[in-house]
């Protein structure tokens, strides 16, 4: 079936250090990927999105890479701090029939000062 | 802008009431999204809106659940009657559609559902 699924439910990293989530997806008919960020208590709010026909997006502090051969998604986060303690979601926008938005599992991110 | 808006925040009710959950999105959006969010099923999409107008209601999980938009500014989700298993944190988001773009969607801080 089409899903978008994550590698890893829980992270551990310790302050300062690189952090690095990724994510599997299985339909090749999405045409932007997203990562989203909640916070305990809050809603998802974007971080950085990626289109279909790229490898690499790079925004503040974050990096997402794309690859499309392996149907792989990653975001790297630079110097974790502990604001960026979180769930991390990513997601694929699907045009065909509409427009909608399909969330992966989550995963969370520790980090330890 | 004050961001979308939801109410209540926390609503704990008995099973078989009617359960009314309110949203506000962000003025000048023309989509509307609800989602539940549990432990086992994470996020899902149950309904959305393009100005006004339902476009995919298939996440609705059964016809106890019932979502309308009025207007621009506001959208109802409905749990008629209301069963344990749809305690849950629902969320209300909106976006703007463009000619490009992921279509970034801001949600609301949710409504914790308690349903005893």
């Amino acid at each position: 079936g089409e899903s978008v699924g994550l590698h890893l439910p829980t992270l551990s990293v310790q302050e300062g250090d690189n952090s690095i989530i990724n994510c599997a997806y299985s339909n090749s008919a999405s045409d932007y990927f997203i990562w989203y960020k909640q916070e305990s208590g809050k809603g998802p709010q974007f971080i950085i999105d990626i289109r279909s026909n790229m490898d690499k997006r790079q925004g503040q502090r974050v990096t997402v890479l794309l690859n499309k051969t392996v149907k792989h998604l990653s975001l790297q986060i630079a110097a974790t701090q502990p604001g960026d303690s979180a769930v991390y979601f990513c997601a694929e926008n699907r045009r065909t029939g509409g427009f909608k938005t399909i969330f992966g599992a989550g995963t969370r991110l520790f980090v330890k000062a | 802008d004050a961001g979308v808006i939801q109410s209540p925040r926390h609503e704990v009710t008995e099973m078989g009431q009617e359960v009314t959950l309110r949203c506000k999105p962000i003025s000048g959006h023309d989509y509307l999204f609800w989602y539940r969010q549990t432990m086992m099923r994470g996020l899902e999409l149950l309904i959305y809106f393009n100005n006004n107008v339902p476009i995919d209601d298939s996440g609705m999980p059964e016809d106890r659940f019932s979502a309308k938009m009025p207007n621009a500014s506001f959208s109802t989700l409905k749990i008629q009657p209301s069963e344990p298993r749809d305690s849950a944190v629902y969320f209300c988001a909106s976006s703007l559609s463009r000619t490009s773009g992921s279509h970034e969607q801001f949600f609301g801080p949710g409504t914790r559902l308690t349903v005893l």
